[in-house]
C-alpha cells in the first residue's frame, strides 16, 4: 500500500502570510504514460464534507481561488496558500489514487497564528 | 447540478449488517467511477471501496474485505454499499464520492455500531 505522510500536523499561520503544507507518498505516484500525477488536495470545514481544491497534483477545480496552488511530482507534494484568508482555516489533506488502496495522508489543521 | 445523497445510516449492534445508499442526479454512474470514504468521529478520511465506471473493477479497504460489498442500480442510478458483521471501529460519517479525483462528495450518512 501506499502510504501518504503530511507535514506538519498542526500549522498556524498568520493573516496574509503564506502557508504551506507538504505531502509524501511511499512510492512514485506518476503515471509516466500520461504524464500524470495521481494526487489531489481537499479541505475540510468542521461539520462539512471535504472539497476538492487540487487534482493531478497542480490543477486547480473550477472555482477555486487562484491564492491555492499545487506542486510536485513522483512523491514529494506540495499545498500552498499564498496569503491566507479567514476562511481558510480548516483541514487539509492529500490523497493518492494511482494504486489502490486509494490512501490519504492523515491531514494537517491550517489555523490563524 | 451534481449532486450525491447518501442515507440509511443508524445505530446497529456490533456483528449487525447495514445497507447504505447513495443517490445520484446530474450525471450518469455509468459514466463515472464512485467510491465510499469514510470518517470515524474526530478522525482523518480513509478510503473504503471503489466500482469503476463500467462495473467491471471494484477495489475495498483491508479493513473492510469480506465483509463490505459495493454495488449499484443503474435504473435508480444510485450506489450502495453492503456493509455486515459491523464492527465499532466501522463507527463513521460514510460518505459517497465520484470519480478517481472525488470531484463531488455527499452531505456524508452517520453509521453507529454500538451495543
Amino acid at each position: 500500500d501506499i502510504v501518504m505522510t503530511q507535514s506538519p500536523d498542526s500549522l498556524p499561520v498568520s493573516l496574509g502570510e503564506r502557508a504551506t503544507i507538504n505531502c509524501k507518498s511511499s512510492q512514485s505516484v506518476l503515471d509516466s504514460s500520461s504524464n500524470n500525477n495521481y494526487l489531489t488536495w481537499f479541505q475540510q470545514k468542521p461539520g462539512q464534507p471535504p472539497k476538492l481544491l487540487i487534482y493531478w497534483a497542480s490543477t486547480r477545480e473550477s472555482g477555486v481561488p487562484d491564492r491555492f496552488s499545487g506542486s510536485g511530482s513522483g512523491t514529494d507534494f506540495t499545498l500552498t496558500i499564498s496569503s491566507l484568508q479567514p476562511e481558510d482555516v480548516a483541514v487539509y489533506y492529500c490523497q493518492q489514487f494511482y494504486n489502490a488502496p486509494y490512501t490519504f495522508g492523515q491531514g494537517t489543521k491550517l489555523e490563524i497564528k | 447540478e451534481v449532486k450525491l445523497v447518501e442515507s440509511g445510516g443508524g445505530l446497529v449492534q456490533p456483528g449487525g449488517s447495514l445497507r447504505l445508499s447513495c443517490a445520484a442526479s446530474g450525471f450518469s454512474l455509468s459514466g463515472y467511477s464512485m467510491n465510499w470514504v469514510r470518517q470515524a468521529p474526530g478522525k482523518g478520511l480513509e478510503w473504503v471501496s471503489y466500482m469503476s465506471s463500467n462495473g467491471n473493477t471494484i477495489y475495498y479497504a483491508d479493513s473492510v474485505k469480506g465483509r463490505f460489498t459495493i454495488s449499484r442500480d443503474m435504473a435508480k442510478n444510485s450506489l450502495y454499499v453492503q456493509m455486515n458483521s459491523l464492527r465499532a471501529e466501522d463507527t463513521a460519517v460514510y460518505y459517497c464520492t465520484r470519480d478517481g479525483t472525488n470531484d463531488y462528495w455527499g452531505q456524508g450518512t452517520l453509521v453507529t455500531v454500538s451495543s
